[in-house]
């Protein structure tokens, strides 16, 4: 069964870039059945799916993150990554990674989160 | 840009059926799934491809989709089902969430 595990900073500064990485065990991000996402949720809101990664590197983003958001992935070590540039306090939030199926988009693994706070 | 909409909360008494609607533009049109979440954990997939179930998902959850509404039915509610309920669907290479109801058993 394959699990996912986000990891990076709790805290970043106003202004700063956001960095993540998703560790993917138990299935291969090489797998063209799936795509790779990262979904954050504010603490008492909803889900906001921030974009996705195909195995051949193809990413889609949300068009309202879309210029501060680059999803990367790195084979060799089986792991997809997220950078935000130019983060405010609105940024804060619970940050998923999960697995989508490339056949219809549902999620069907995820991370257990991190929680990111962006303050000075 | 797309939009799914869900009543905010809801509540059902133990054993009844609970109903939650998502609604969205041509909705039918399209692929819905459901996921729950519990306070403090990550979402857990209910419902894919509209009906489907993933395995170890019990069969009083089950799901529909036409026109512009997905509803998402669990029947014969139970109190460990009282979580957040979220719908979504994917809208020109973009998946779109819906904004959540909280269930509410008693």
């Amino acid at each position: 069964q394959v699990q996912l595990q986000e990891s990076g900073p709790g805290l970043v500064k106003p202004s700063q870039t956001l960095s993540l990485t998703c560790s993917v065990s138990g299935g291969s991000i090489s797998s063209g059945s799936f795509y790779w996402s990262w979904i954050r949720q504010p603490a008492g809101k909803g889900l906001e799916w921030i974009g996705r990664m195909y195995s051949d590197g193809t990413t889609n983003y949300n068009p309202s993150l879309k210029s501060r958001v680059t999803i990367s992935g790195d084979t060799s070590k089986n792991h997809f990554s997220l950078k935000v540039t130019s983060v405010t306090a609105a940024d804060t939030a619970v940050y998923y990674c999960a697995r989508g199926s490339s056949a219809s988009g549902w999620f069907d693994s995820w991370g257990q989160g991190t929680l990111v706070t962006v303050s000075s | 840009s797309y939009e799914l909409t869900q009543p905010p909360s809801m509540s059902v008494s133990p054993g009844q059926t609970a109903s939650i609607a998502c609604s969205g533009d041509k909705l039918g049109d399209k692929f819905a799934c459901w996921y729950q979440q519990r306070p403090g954990q990550s979402p857990v997939l209910l419902i894919y491809q509209d009906t489907k179930r993933p395995s170890g998902i019990p069969e009083r959850f089950s799901g529909s989709n036409s026109r512009n509404t997905a509803t998402l039915t669990i029947s014969g509610t139970q109190a460990m089902d009282e979580a957040d309920y979220f719908c979504q669907a994917w809208d020109s290479s973009t998946v779109v969430f819906g904004g959540g109801t909280k269930l509410t058993v008693l």
